[in-house]
């Protein structure tokens, strides 16, 4: 069985400070995906990033970044110098390929608020 | 590219009735649908897939009578919530997945709220 967990419920920081959200994942398979979305309060996922298994370069985009740790299982999320905007849900979820095809495991969401 | 629409956006309705929630596929062609289910403040919690042609595939506990879905199209499914009780209160997100895909990425709707009066 897959599973995903984000074990912080709620992260509040204040403008411009650098805020990591974790992510523990379990999976059977060799091969499988693990994305992050951004869910503000008008609901529609947004989404950020998709890693593959076989890829564990870390990745850069602005003031995301990207760590994917395949000896620890983990594929932490981590915003830079952030900003009111930032402010929303973010799950992390899995994509593998055992016993139900391509089915997407989330995570239970972290709450980021960023104040001013 | 890949978007994907939702409707109604938002619906209220008496309890007892039957609400019909679209998902479709503007640009691109989805063999495979999901359906998912969120509570506020909680995770998306998959319902079923759907497969176009064929029938659903549900998740365990979710009640195959209640929640009727159809994949008539390769670019339309729809959820039926039958009988809504105020219990069904949600959000209800789709997502398709294009045929050409490798990454396993689906593309989500913009999400549905229902509220049962």
């Amino acid at each position: 069985a897959q599973k995903v967990t984000q074990a912080q419920t709620e992260i509040s920081v204040v403008e411009k400070e650098d805020v990591t959200l974790d992510c523990v994942y379990e999976t059977r398979d060799t091969t499988y995906y693990l994305f992050w979305y951004k869910q503000p309060p008008s609901g529609e996922l947004v989404f950020l990033i998709r890693r593959n298994s076989f890829d564990e370069q870390n990745e850069i985009s602005g003031r995301y970044s990207w760590n994917f740790q395949k000896s620890t299982s983990s594929f932490n999320f981590t915003i830079t110098a952030s900003q009111v905007v930032d402010s929303a849900v973010y799950f992390c979820a899995l994509s593998g390929f055992t016993g139900g095809g391509n089915k997407l495991t989330f995570g239970t969401g972290t709450q980021l608020k960023v104040e001013l | 590219g890949a978007v994907v629409s939702q409707h109604p956006s938002r619906v209220i309705c008496k309890s007892g009735t039957s609400v019909k929630i679209e998902c479709r596929s503007l640009d691109f062609q989805a063999t495979t649908m999901f359906w998912y289910r969120q509570f506020p403040k909680k995770s998306l919690m998959l319902m079923a897939t759907s497969n176009e042609g064929s029938k659903a595939t549900y998740e365990q506990g979710v009640e195959k009578d209640k929640f009727l879905i159809n994949h008539a199209s390769l670019t339309l499914s729809t959820l039926t919530v039958t009988s809504a009780h105020p219990e069904d209160s949600s959000f209800y997100i789709c997502s398709a997945q294009a045929e050409d895909t490798s990454y396993n990425e689906q593309f989500f709707g913009p999400g549905t709220r229902l509220t049962v009066l």
